[in-house]
């Protein structure tokens, strides 16, 4: 298995302008997350999807958007983008709600927006 | 709403010697999960070890172990025979129990460790 793979590892963006990150995984894990994490501080949970198809916001969703069409993929789209939203992104999966089990987080991307 | 403290930024530790992460939390819940992530310089996220409260029994995972203080709110981490491949950042998190979709999974700031050779 390749466990949670993200793409792309690193990416510079222009102030308005959009991107999608990639995540994608392989265990058939329903739950997947977007964690964002900025310098010298813990993660901070974007979106999260519990099935295809059912996706609910995070505790810091404003300026992007999520899609869950597949089991194994959970786009994030970034929309305008800000220098706030330099950070590195986190994609993780688990086979049970967030906590009960452990999550298995992809390599991140690094994402500056100057 | 619930808060993660640790209290140590940075810390460093002679290979083969033990170390100890501090955590502290606040909350008014009984039911909850505890956890010690590790970062290493790849940036990727791994699970250390997890603690579940309503446990008494102090969860222990090879040279990984934590002191559970529950009426204290304190979860540390004792890491011994440090190895040099200990080096990272290490989160320690909190999750509601009643929260089953991560709404409230929430980490603390990190704290680098260093194995010196």
């Amino acid at each position: 298995n390749a466990g949670v793979t993200q793409t792309p590892k690193f990416r510079i963006l222009k102030i308005g302008q959009s991107m999608t990150l990639q995540c994608a995984q392989d265990m058939n894990h329903n739950y997947m997350y977007w964690y964002r994490q900025d310098p010298g501080m813990g993660l901070k949970l974007i979106y999260y999807s519990v099935g295809a198809g059912i996706t609910d916001k995070g505790e810091v969703p404003n300026g992007y958007n999520v899609s869950r069409s597949t089991t194994e993929d959970f786009p994030l789209r970034l929309e305008l983008a800000a220098p706030s939203q330099t950070s590195v992104y986190f994609c993780a999966s688990s086979t049970y709600p967030q906590g009960i089990r452990e999550q298995y987080f992809g390599p991140g991307t690094r994402l500056t927006v100057t | 709403a619930q808060t993660v403290t640790q209290s140590q930024p940075e810390m460093s530790v002679q290979e083969a010697e033990t170390v100890t992460l501090s955590c502290t939390y606040d909350t008014s819940e009984n039911n909850y999960y505890l956890f010690w992530y590790k970062q290493p310089p790849s940036r990727q996220m791994i699970l250390v070890i997890r603690q579940e409260a309503y446990k008494q029994q102090n969860a222990t995972e090879n040279r990984f172990s934590v002191n559970f203080q529950k009426a204290a709110k304190s979860f540390s981490l004792k890491i011994s025979d440090s190895q040099l491949g200990d080096t990272a950042m290490y989160f320690c998190a909190f999750m509601k129990q009643r929260d089953n979709y991560g709404q409230n999974f929430v980490f603390g700031p990190g704290t680098r460790l260093s194995v010196l050779p």
